[in-house]
This record gives structure tokens, C-alpha cells and sequence, in this order.
């Protein structure tokens, strides 16, 4: 089973700042027929449901910020935000879907300083 | 605009089975590039993917959970359902219905969910 551990589980920044988010998984999400990343991120506000922010790694979903970037391969990732709103405040979690277990990370809450 | 929304009990008893469906509007459940999945959340914890399915029949289930979960689709509703037998509070949780990619392979990260629906195991 691929295990999926999120840094740092809080995180708290100044408004204007730059935010980021790592995601390390326990064994490559990296496939290499397609030479793509099977790494999701999403964002849930309080009292909402989770909100798809970015997939294969590193494309935006339509509508979603362009102050949101995900990057990184293999079992390392990471999620920046890079200037922090205060609708940003919200937790995120990061997925794997190169298992069909679609594991998700244990969630990072983001916070302002 | 694609809109999911789960519906059922919010209040079983513990070795009952919790029944949930899920309607799909704004878009057909029958569309080959989706799968239909359900995710729960424990209250203040994270994510755990219960399972998905094609329109088709096609299912894939958390093997830590498919000894007690059956997932089911009904085209002519536009709606999926998910029962999960032998509750026990463990398993009191918010229940997602969401959208899933597929390409044919298998399918990928989840793009539309419901709002949700709390489920209470507890006599």
C-alpha cells in the first residue's frame, strides 16, 4: 500500500506570504509509461467539501487560482501558495491515484500569522 | 453545471447497515469518462476512499472496507448508492459521493463532490 505523509501538519503565514506544503509518497506515483506524476491536491474549507486544486502533480483545475502551484516527482511534492489570501485559510490534503487504494495524505491545516 | 448530493439517514444503529444515495445532476451518470466513488471523513480527521464505480458495473473497493460495502448504480435515476453492513461507531463519519476521472485505465482524482451527509452509528 502506498502511504502518503503530509509536512508540516500546521502551517501558519502571514497574509501576502508565500505558503508551502510538502507531500512525500511511500513509493513513486510516477508512471513511467505515461511519464506522469498520479498526485492530486485538494482544498477543504470548514464545513465544505474537498475542492480539486490540482492534478498529475502540477495542472490547475479550471477556476482555481494562479497563486497555486503544485510541482515536484516521483515520491516528493509540493504545494505553494505564493501569496497567501485569507480564503486560503483551509485544510489540504494531497491524494495518490497510482494505486486503485486512492490513498490521501493525513491533511495539512493552513492558517493565518 | 455538474451537482451531486448524497441523502439517507443521519442516525443508524450500531450492526444495522446504512444505506446512501447519491443524484447526479447537471450531467448524465452514464458517461464513459467517469467512475462514481464514495469517501468518508471521520469527524476532525481525514480522508478514507470507501469505492467507485462505472455506470457499467466496473467497481473497485478499499480492500479495508469490501468485505461490508456494496456499491451500486441506477441509470435510470441518474443516481448511485453506496450500503455499508455491521456499523459500528468506527464508522460514523461524513459521507462524500464524488466524480472520478477515467481514462479507460482506471480511474484518477476526483472532480465534483457533494456537500455531504453526517452519519451517526450509535443507539
Amino acid at each position: 500500500d502506498i502511504v502518503m505523509t503530509q509536512s508540516p501538519d500546521s502551517l501558519a503565514v502571514s497574509l501576502g506570504e508565500r505558503a508551502t506544503i510538502n507531500c512525500k509518497s511511500s513509493q513513486s506515483v510516477l508512471y513511467t509509461y505515461t511519464n506522469k506524476n498520479y498526485l492530486a491536491w485538494y482544498q477543504q474549507k470548514p464545513g465544505q467539501p474537498p475542492k480539486l486544486l490540482i492534478y498529475w502533480a502540477s495542472t490547475r483545475e479550471s477556476g482555481v487560482p494562479d497563486r497555486f502551484s503544485g510541482s515536484g516527482s516521483g515520491t516528493d511534492f509540493t504545494l505553494t501558495i505564493s501569496s497567501l489570501q485569507a480564503e486560503d485559510v483551509a485544510v489540504y490534503y494531497c491524494q495518490e491515484y497510482y494505486s486503485t487504494l486512492y490513498t490521501f495524505g493525513q491533511g495539512t491545516r493552513l492558517e493565518i500569522k | 453545471q455538474l451537482q451531486l448530493q448524497e441523502s439517507g439517514p443521519g442516525l443508524v444503529k450500531p450492526s444495522e447497515t446504512l444505506s446512501l444515495t447519491c443524484t447526479v445532476s447537471g450531467g448524465s451518470i452514464t458517461s464513459r469518462n467517469y467512475f462514481w466513488g464514495w469517501i468518508r471523513q471521520p469527524p476532525g480527521k481525514g480522508l478514507e476512499w470507501i469505492g467507485s464505480m462505472s455506470y457499467s458495473g466496473d467497481t473497485f473497493y478499499n480492500p479495508s472496507l469490501k468485505s461490508r460495502v456494496t456499491i451500486s448504480v441506477d441509470t435510470s435515476k441518474n443516481q448511485f448508492s453506496l450500503k455499508v453492513t455491521s456499523l459500528t461507531a468506527a464508522d460514523t463519519a461524513v459521507y462524500y459521493c464524488a466524480r472520478q476521472l477515467d481514462t479507460g485505465v482506471q480511474p484518477y482524482y476526483f472532480d465534483n463532490w457533494g456537500q455531504g451527509t453526517l452519519v451517526t452509528v450509535s443507539s
